[in-house]
């Protein structure tokens, strides 16, 4: 079935430190692929999406790029604010399919001052 | 901005309790999606919708959990009897079909519940 593996956390950066959380995706045709973030006590935020292969998403300095070779959905932003502290998760939707969310397991990252 | 509803907030109740999660989609939206979130299992589907028709539910407990959309405004989720590993927070989530998920879908803010 359809599924995605992120990298474990959690991850902890200094502010204004280069952020990068890996995303793998297994899916059955092409998928459209999203990041989440949610903050504490929140639920989940639509944080960017890329609908198909070399896509580029991107949201409040946060970018992913659709890697169809690589099956991947790579989230970065170049510099971290204490306000990004959050837990991300990547996500598809299957086109043509059920259209059913599949989440990762989250990533936590915390950014220190 | 247009949101998603979600009552309670948080719900303490005893082991063997019936609980009732209610969710307010965003007005338009015909896909409404049930999902829990526990710190060993993540974000799992338990149900969902398209114009008010439960289309999967094969993520949930069919012998204490029912889902349903009494109108197009309204989905439940309902626990009887309530156990211990429950305790979750529970999300709803709204969306349009025909998107094809390329908007997303917009989450609600949760009901965090505790069954004691």
């Amino acid at each position: 079935g359809d599924s995605v593996t992120q990298m474990e956390g959690p991850v902890t950066l200094s502010e204004e430190a280069f952020l990068t959380i890996n995303c793998t995706y297994t899916a059955t045709g092409y998928p459209s692929l999203f990041w989440y973030v949610q903050y504490p006590g929140e639920g989940l935020q639509l944080l960017l999406k890329a609908t198909k292969a070399d896509d580029k998403g991107s949201n409040k300095g946060f970018e992913a790029t659709y890697r169809k070779e690589t099956t991947s959905f790579h989230l970065e932003k170049g510099s971290v604010q204490v306000s990004d502290s959050a837990v991300y998760f990547c996500a598809l939707i299957r086109q043509g399919g059920s259209e059913k969310l599949v989440f990762g397991k989250g990533t936590k990252l915390t950014v220190n001052p | 901005d247009a949101r998603v509803t979600q009552t309670p907030r948080h719900k303490v109740t005893e082991m063997g309790q019936e609980v009732t999660m209610r969710c307010q989609p965003i007005l338009g939206h015909n896909t409404v999606f049930w999902y829990r979130q526990t710190m060993m299992q993540g974000l799992e589907l338990l149900a969902y919708f398209r114009n008010r028709a439960p289309l999967d539910d094969s993520g949930m407990p069919k012998d204490r959990f029912s889902a349903e959309m009494p109108d197009a405004t309204l989905a439940t989720l309902k626990i009887q009897p309530s156990e211990p590993r429950d305790s979750a927070v529970y999300f709803c989530a709204s969306g349009l079909e025909g998107a094809r998920g390329n908007y997303g879908y917009t989450f609600g803010s949760g009901t965090r519940l505790t069954v004691v």
